[in-house]
């Protein structure tokens, strides 16, 4: 099974500021299958990001992954007030979610 | 609109069931596989089970294999998931969630929260 490492576990930052999330996968997965997850509290998650680059509908610009192998990043170029929350990468079809990474107001 | 509705959680002691159902619209429900994934308190995000559109294909987490039973009915829309045997970690907001895009959850209902307790 895949595993899926995130870091940082939390990401502290000031509105305004870029945020690079990263995942990592145990063994070399497929770009076509990773995606990215928003969570807030109390709420549903909502998809960001699919096949490791492709943005989800509504979801804005400033919202950009990469990657390829075993190393993927979800970027957020300007921390928006919103944007505070956790986000889950996820190997699509054959490992679980990842662990998280929180991006709180620093 | 795609909208995702769940229902059917609650207090249920260990050892007990219960069956959940997500109802779906404004997307051809008949087309698309469908998943449920769970939260426990405070915890990530843990899929649990997976349907393919014409039901012909299903796999579970090891987790709940042989205690957890999916199903779906095309014509009514809907989406089920049969707990058996239910354990104190069990205890989660359960979602369901679609694959319409693909290789992907992206839609997800708002849960709807099972707790097992004596």
């Amino acid at each position: 099974e895949i595993v899926l490492t995130q870091s940082p576990g939390t990401l502290s930052l000031s509105p305004g500021e870029r945020a690079t999330l990263s995942c990592r996968a145990s063994q070399s997965v497929s770009s076509s299958y990773l995606a990215w997850y928003q969570q807030k509290p109390g709420q549903a998650p909502r998809l960001l990001i699919y096949g490791a680059s492709s943005r989800a509908t509504g979801i804005p610009d400033r919202f950009s992954g990469s990657g390829s192998g075993t190393d993927f990043t979800l970027t957020i170029s300007r921390l928006e007030p919103e944007d505070f929350a956790v986000y889950y990468c996820q190997q699509y079809g054959s490992s679980p979610f990842g662990g998280g990474t929180k991006v709180e107001i620093k | 609109e795609v909208q995702l509705v769940e229902s059917g959680g609650g207090l249920v002691q260990p050892g007990g069931s219960l069956r959940l159902s997500c109802a779906a619209s404004g997307f051809t429900f008949s087309s698309y596989s469908m998943n449920w994934v769970r939260q426990a308190p405070g915890k990530g995000l843990e899929w649990v089970s997976y349907i393919s559109s014409s039901s012909s294909t299903i796999y579970y987490a090891d987790s709940v294999k042989g205690r957890f039973t999916i199903s779906r009915d095309n014509a009514k829309n809907s989406l089920y998931l049969q707990m058996n045997s239910l354990r104190d970690e069990d205890t989660a907001v359960y979602y369901c969630a679609s694959e319409i895009v693909g290789a992907c959850f992206d839609y997800w209902g708002q849960g709807t929260l099972v707790t097992v307790s004596s």
